[in-house]
């Protein structure tokens, strides 16, 4: 138990739903982290968000929306996905979001399949 | 920009052989920091290990340890007498500082399975 939970664990989507990804941490930290992990690919940062505010947006497509309402939930937005975009989708936190020499703690991850 | 190289895809070992990680980061900072986590089946990758690119000290933490060179860029990860539970994709990841939030540069992972 990392202390950061994700919802659903699966997600299957048509590719003109709309559906949203869900991340809760219980450490009090104040960073939350979007990432796309896809076969045989390095994990790929997607957004960062530090006091509920976004610091990085790493080129992401519109498609995917995130919402930060408080420094514990971090939301993904998805809309007219492509079927590329089938992904594990792994949320992390971190203590301050100050620091490169921050450790993240990742949740289990949404396996998300757009057909 | 930064890369991490993790050349292993895969490897398989039988219970108790020692079995070493490799990997070879590029970066031009001079202040840098690098990570080892641990993604079992479950999904969540796990924190193993951070080390700052001025302390090149090698670490042991149990069966663990870690061998930091900064001539050959590379932070190699040795697990001794693997155990079926280190059965997990393991990830290297490099950090430089930009004084704003973590933005890690992952390694594709190497696959790691140990059997009986």
């Amino acid at each position: 138990e990392t202390g950061v939970t994700q919802t659903p664990r699966h997600l299957v989507m048509g590719m003109t739903n709309k559906k949203s990804l869900k991340c809760e941490q219980h450490l009090g930290h104040n960073a939350m982290y979007w990432y796309k992990q896809s076969a045989k690919k390095p994990l790929e940062l997607m957004f960062v968000y530090s006091l509920e505010e976004r610091v990085e947006n790493n080129s992401v497509p519109s498609r995917f929306s995130p919402e930060c309402p408080n420094s514990s939930h971090l939301f993904l937005h998805l809309h007219t996905l492509q079927p590329e975009d089938s992904a594990l989708y792994l949320c992390a936190s971190s203590q301050d979001g100050q620091g490169s020499d921050e450790k993240l703690f990742f949740g289990s991850g949404t396996q998300l399949s757009v057909l | 920009a930064q890369k991490v190289t993790q050349a292993q895809t895969e490897i398989s070992v039988v219970e108790k052989e020692d079995v070493t990680l490799d990997c070879v980061y590029e970066t031009r900072d001079t202040t840098y920091y690098l990570f080892w986590y641990k993604q079992p089946p479950s999904g969540e990758l796990v924190f193993l290990i951070r080390r700052n690119s001025f302390d090149e000290q090698n670490e042991i933490s149990g069966r663990y340890s870690w061998n930091f060179q900064k001539s050959t860029s590379s932070f190699n990860f040795t697990i001794t007498a693997s155990q079926v539970v280190d059965s997990a994709v393991y990830f290297c990841a490099l950090s430089v500082s930009t004084g704003t939030a973590s933005k890690l540069t992952f390694g594709t992972g190497t696959r790691l399975q140990v059997t009986l």
